[in-house]
């Protein structure tokens, strides 16, 4: 099975613009996590989607906004980039919808903002 | 709320060397607690997991965790350390009442002396 794919995997982009970052989960998953991983934060939690819907949404501004596709493919959009929003954005899927099962990691999206 | 605590940032080991790595978490109920790891450039991949049951858990790569609710903690354990387990490892932290979502630790960066 192949795993959760995550595109682009660097991006370079300058203040004020947006950006949209797409997440291909494990096939058969509907639950579709989004995290931020900073050096000075860690890993936060930014949203999770189940069958198209938001199931759950961390502590982030509006600027942050995701969506899910029928296919359980997401993407994540950050409008009016900051500074701050230089990180590596993960995606990770789960085949049910519940914290026992297994979430699986992508290798994350780069997303450098100058 | 609920929240981790890694109090190592940084850890080195001699290769052949037992290792533990601590983890406190902050949790009214039950908690659901999980080690992940993380190599250069790697997205996370679970080690191993804890719902109930059985306090000693084993993982992938040789490591085992112990639940002590009395100490609120999760530390996670291997015998012998080889060089290839030089990764950044954290621990994570969720629960159904706050809608699955996981809580990570801030890692602990493992080096590994030849």
């Amino acid at each position: 099975k192949a795993g959760v794919t995550q595109t682009p995997r660097y991006l370079i982009k300058t203040r004020g613009q947006q950006v949209t970052l797409s997440c291909s989960p494990i096939s058969g998953h509907r639950s579709v996590s989004w995290y931020q991983q900073t050096p000075g934060q860690g890993l936060q939690f930014l949203f999770e989607y189940f069958s198209e819907t938001q199931r759950n949404k961390g502590n982030f501004p509006g600027r942050f906004s995701g969506r899910q596709f029928s296919n359980s493919r997401s993407e994540m959009n950050v409008s009016t980039l900051e500074l701050g929003d230089s990180a590596l954005y993960l995606c990770a899927s789960r085949g049910a919808a519940g914290i026992t099962d297994t979430q699986y990691f992508g290798p994350g999206t780069r997303l450098t903002v100058l | 709320a609920q929240s981790v605590t890694q109090p190592d940032i940084h850890i080195t080991v001699s290769e052949g060397a037992s290792l533990e790595l601590r983890c406190n978490y902050s949790y009214g109920a039950t908690p659901y607690l999980f080690w992940y790891v993380q190599s250069p450039g790697q997205g996370l991949q679970l080690l191993l997991k804890y719902f109930s049951g059985d306090t000693l858990v084993q993982g992938i790569k040789g490591f085992e965790a112990e639940f002590k609710r009395s100490q609120s903690s999760f530390n996670l354990r291997k015998p012998s350390v080889h060089w290839s387990d030089a990764a950044e490892y954290f621990c994570a932290v969720g629960a159904k009442s706050s809608g699955d979502k996981l809580t990570f630790g801030t890692g602990t960066r493992l080096a590994v002396r030849p």
